[in-house]
């Protein structure tokens, strides 16, 4: 059963700091990660895809890698500001045709 | 091009009752899925549809059930609701089953 785990759970920064989150997933039979955001009571927005045979990808300020060998990836945030506060999710597409989601990382930039 | 919609966005009824819940994907997307979200539980996946045929299914009771029309627009009913099913309920659509999932504003479900 794949397992989706997000760290750290929260994460409070001052405006302007680069940041990493971090994504975890424990079967590596994947076809996809995706990262959105979700801000409070609203739908997920798409940030970024990386197909299973990419390394990386790239949207503006934001990087996502995936190392899929080693279970993991990353959302890095660049120059962080104020609006860029909200909840980070990641979600593996798994061969099994299933979406599992972790429990996100709720990040506040500090003006 | 219209992103994904969902109807109605708030919903309030009694347990017991049944509900229906409504999605329409953006268009051109064939692929519709279905997620609850609760503070205890995050999202998890109920089911995914792609050309009217339910793919995969997540691990819910038979009282979650839906479909998918032939212009992709999707239901998915609730029957004999439980006050465990207040959540927010979750439609994303893509091209395909494996392409970027694109997500609805929601349906905020209470059970009374």
């Amino acid at each position: 059963k794949q397992e989706v785990t997000q760290i750290p759970a929260a994460l409070s920064v001052p405006e302007g700091e680069n940041l990493v989150l971090n994504c975890s997933f424990t079967d590596s039979a994947i076809y996809n990660l995706q990262w959105f955001r979700q801000d409070p009571g609203k739908g997920l927005t798409s940030l970024l895809l990386i197909q299973s045979s990419q390394r990386e990808q790239t949207s503006g300020r934001l990087n996502a890698s995936l190392d899929k060998s080693s279970g993991r990836s990353t959302l890095y945030i660049a120059a962080s500001q104020p609006g860029d506060s909200a909840t980070y999710l990641c979600a593996v597409y798994t061969n099994a045709g299933k979406s599992t989601f972790g429990d996100g990382t709720t990040l506040t930039v500090k003006p | 091009k219209a992103g994904v919609t969902q109807t109605p966005r708030y919903l309030i009824k009694t347990r017991g009752q049944q509900v229906t819940l409504s999605c329409s994907p953006i268009s051109g997307h064939r692929s519709v899925s279905w997620y609850q979200q609760t503070p205890g539980q995050g999202l998890q996946f109920l089911f995914e549809y792609f050309s009217e045929t339910q793919r995969n299914k997540g691990n819910f009771p038979g009282r979650f059930s839906g479909r998918q029309f032939s212009n992709s627009r999707s239901e998915m009913n609730v029957s004999t609701l439980e006050l465990g099913d207040s959540a927010l309920y979750l439609c994303a659509s893509s091209l395909e089953s494996t392409s970027a999932q694109y997500f609805g504003p929601g349906t905020r479900l209470t059970v009374t």
